[in-house]
């Protein structure tokens, strides 16, 4: 167990809905990371929030935002949800913003949510 | 156009062997790479790392291989066991300009290995 839980473990919806999937980071951890993992383009960084601050973006779709709250939870928002959404989406934390020395960077990931899109 | 499911490398081996899991990574400007372990069902659980400035890093049955030159990380395994069946990804981090890409990792499409008794 990492120490990282997402909510819901999984959730099943239809084309042009929207959901949100929740992550609580590692008790201290300050950063969460949130990523993508779907059957053909495998594990895609979204998002880096750092104590409440955006700090890194990756190919994070248009529809698809994020926010870190004042109790470090994150929250992922998935709005006009298509087919191609399905996928894995995983929360992960560590205890610095992710640019300084491993020891403070490593990445622990959560159990993940499994959205599906129908 | 059509989607085409990722055809993942594998490896098969007799519990007990040795393992050796490779990845070729891709931005010479990485400072930091990491294995990580996915089991069927679960997220990612890290395995080891190891920085840019070290070629050679060990934990308790594995050791990670960088060669910065050819832009390969190796994985290796010793006396696998059943419970190491899984997929390994390797990752790396690179810095942007200006330190912008902070804690972005970059995965590798990820290698099954499956140990058999």
């Amino acid at each position: 167990d990492s120490g990282v839980t997402q909510t819901p473990k999984h959730l099943i919806t239809a084309t042009g809905q929207r959901v949100t999937l929740r992550c609580s980071p590692r008790s201290g951890d300050l950063s969460v990371y949130w990523y993508q993992q779907s059957l053909d383009q495998g594990l895609q960084f979204l998002i880096q929030y750092y104590n409440g601050e955006e700090r890194a973006k990756g190919n994070i779709l248009e529809r698809f935002s994020a926010q870190q709250f004042p109790d470090l939870h994150s929250e992922l928002n998935l709005s006009s949800l298509e087919l191609g959404d399905s996928a894995l989406y995983f929360c992960a934390s560590s205890v610095a913003d992710g640019g300084g020395p491993p020891k403070t960077d490593t990445q622990y990931f959560g159990p993940g949510t499994r959205l599906t899109v129908l | 156009g059509e989607s085409v499911g990722l055809h993942l490398p594998t490896l098969s081996v007799q519990e007990g062997d040795n393992s050796i899991i490779n990845c070729a990574y891709s931005n010479s400007a990485s400072d930091y790479f990491i294995w990580y372990k996915q089991e069927s069902g679960k997220g990612p659980q890290f395995i080891i790392d190891i920085r840019s400035n070290m070629d050679k890093r060990q934990g308790q049955r594995v050791t990670v291989l960088l060669n910065k030159t050819v832009k390969h990380l190796s994985l290796q395994i010793a006396a696998t066991q059943p419970g190491d069946s899984a997929v390994y990804f390797c990752a790396e981090r690179s810095q942007g300009a200006g330190g912008t890409s902070y804690g972005k990792l970059t995965f590798g499409q990820g290698t099954i290995l499956t140990v058999h008794p």
